[in-house]
């Protein structure tokens, strides 16, 4: 059963500061990885998505990178801020035939001060 | 272009009744999930839509039953609520299952008293 955990679980950082969020899988047979955004009580906006044989992908301001072979992903945020602060979910799809099933981490909460 | 859209967006309902979701997927998309948030976790598979039929099923007991319309749109029903039955309801949708990328919709926020 794949189990997805996101560390730290909260994290409160000044504006302007680079920040890294990690996340851990326990299965390395996944078909991708995705990174999300979550502000309160609202649904998930999705930021990046890496295919399994991809390394990394970069949006603006965020960079995502896998290992597979590992089971980690970290995400690095550049120059925070303030508007950054919400909860970031890691998610992961199997290597399975069909379906699109994610399996989500926990998320990391993350406020960053003006 | 709308994206995916659900209703109500809140829900207050009473132990042991029971509760109807609603979801319409993104144009051009035919294959619908859902997923269980409970506050402070992290969303939990709940079922996949597709063609009419449920394709795939996490872990949830038969109380969680859903339906999809010809058009697309889908329902998660939910009976005999419990209390740990509160939460907010996600719903994704893509086109076909196989689809690499999932788009999801606000939530419904329901809660069991």
């Amino acid at each position: 059963k794949q189990e997805v955990t996101q560390i730290p679980a909260a994290l409160s950082v000044p504006e302007g500061e680079n920040l890294v969020l990690n996340c851990s899988f326990t299965d390395s047979a996944i078909y991708n990885l995705q990174w999300f955004r979550q502000d309160p009580g609202k649904g998930l906006t999705s930021l990046l998505l890496i295919q399994s044989s991809q390394r990394e992908q970069t949006s603006g301001r965020l960079n995502a990178s896998l290992d597979k072979s590992s089971g980690r992903s970290t995400l690095y945020i550049a120059a925070s801020q303030p508007g950054d602060s919400a909860t970031y979910l890691c998610a992961v799809r199997g290597e399975e035939t069909s379906g699109s099933r994610l399996t989500f981490g926990e998320g990391t909460q993350l406020t960053v001060n003006p | 272009d709308a994206g995916v859209t659900q209703s109500p967006t809140h829900l207050i309902k009473t132990r042991g009744q029971q509760v109807t979701l609603r979801c319409s997927p993104k144009s051009g998309h035919d294959t619908v999930s859902w997923y269980q948030q409970a506050l402070g976790q992290g969303p939990q598979f709940i079922f996949q839509y597709y063609e009419e039929e449920e394709r795939q099923r996490g872990n949830f007991p038969d109380r969680f039953s859903g339906h999809q319309f010809p058009n697309y749109s889908s329902e998660l029903n939910v009976n005999a609520l419990l209390l740990g039955d509160s939460a907010l309801y996600l719903c994704a949708s893509s086109f076909r299952p196989g689809s690499y990328e999932q788009y999801f919709g606000p939530g419904t926020r329901l809660t069991v008293t």
